[in-house]
């Protein structure tokens, strides 16, 4: 009955490889996000989707590209990765429903911990 | 900018010996102050939202307080198992959180 789940859990990988990670909520929530935790335990958003359009979009670079195929998925791919990607990534999701300032709760999946060698 | 300050950034008690983590905030236009509970390996796990000054939660050891400028979370008689990273994040217009840095809390027995 897992709640926010992804996979993998770790990926280790060389610089320059392509890579993806998947999430997936079963808590019929509309709203997703990706974060990136440093090394310095510092949560800081990504990207968001509603329904799948995208809606918040930090400055991240290019070679990230998150797709949402449905409501409860939203995958995120990295292109040519890079020494600094090395993160541990979270899968939050949350329901936003008609007033997009509702103060809804994020819940987050278990991180994936990407190493970049 | 929004900004979050979390103090101190560690924290070492005694089983039973309570304390408050800080958690200072700047921010236009607040939505939410979220209290959230992160062990390590795992994702932080929800624990409280405030939304306006004077208000205050509770949940079994763990108490939140919110006022104009800082939230507080009150840790009374800590057992081992509240050991943990307490983040907070606060919420302005739209979905997005901004995170503080977390305090680390140690309860040795």
């Amino acid at each position: 009955d897992t709640a926010v789940s992804q996979t993998p859990k770790y990926l280790v990988t060389q610089m320059g490889n392509d890579k993806s990670i998947k999430c997936e909520q079963n808590l019929g929530h509309d709203t997703m996000y990706w974060y990136k935790q440093d090394s310095k335990k510092f949560l800081k958003i990504m990207f968001s989707y509603n329904n799948k359009e995208l809606i918040i979009n930090e400055t991240v670079p290019n070679r990230f590209s998150p797709k949402s195929p449905d409501k409860a998925h939203l995958n995120l791919h990295i292109n040519s990765l890079e020494l600094g990607d090395s993160a541990v990534y979270f899968c939050a999701s949350s329901h936003r429903g008609a007033n997009p300032s509702s103060y809804n709760e994020q819940f987050f999946g278990p991180g994936t911990r990407l190493t970049v060698l | 900018e929004d900004q979050v300050t979390q103090s101190p950034e560690a924290l070492r008690l005694q089983e039973g010996e309570s304390s408050s983590l800080n958690c200072s905030y700047t921010v236009s236009g607040l939505r939410g102050l979220f209290w959230y509970r992160q062990d390590p390996g795992k994702g932080p796990e929800f624990l409280f939202t405030l939304y306006s000054a004077g208000e205050e939660k509770e949940k079994e050891r763990l108490k939140a307080t919110l006022t104009k400028k800082e939230s507080f979370l009150h840790i009374t008689a800590p057992k081992p198992e509240d050991s943990a990273t307490y983040l907070c994040a606060v919420k302005a217009a739209g979905n997005k959180l901004t995170f503080g840095g977390g305090t680390r809390v140690l309860v040795k027995p």
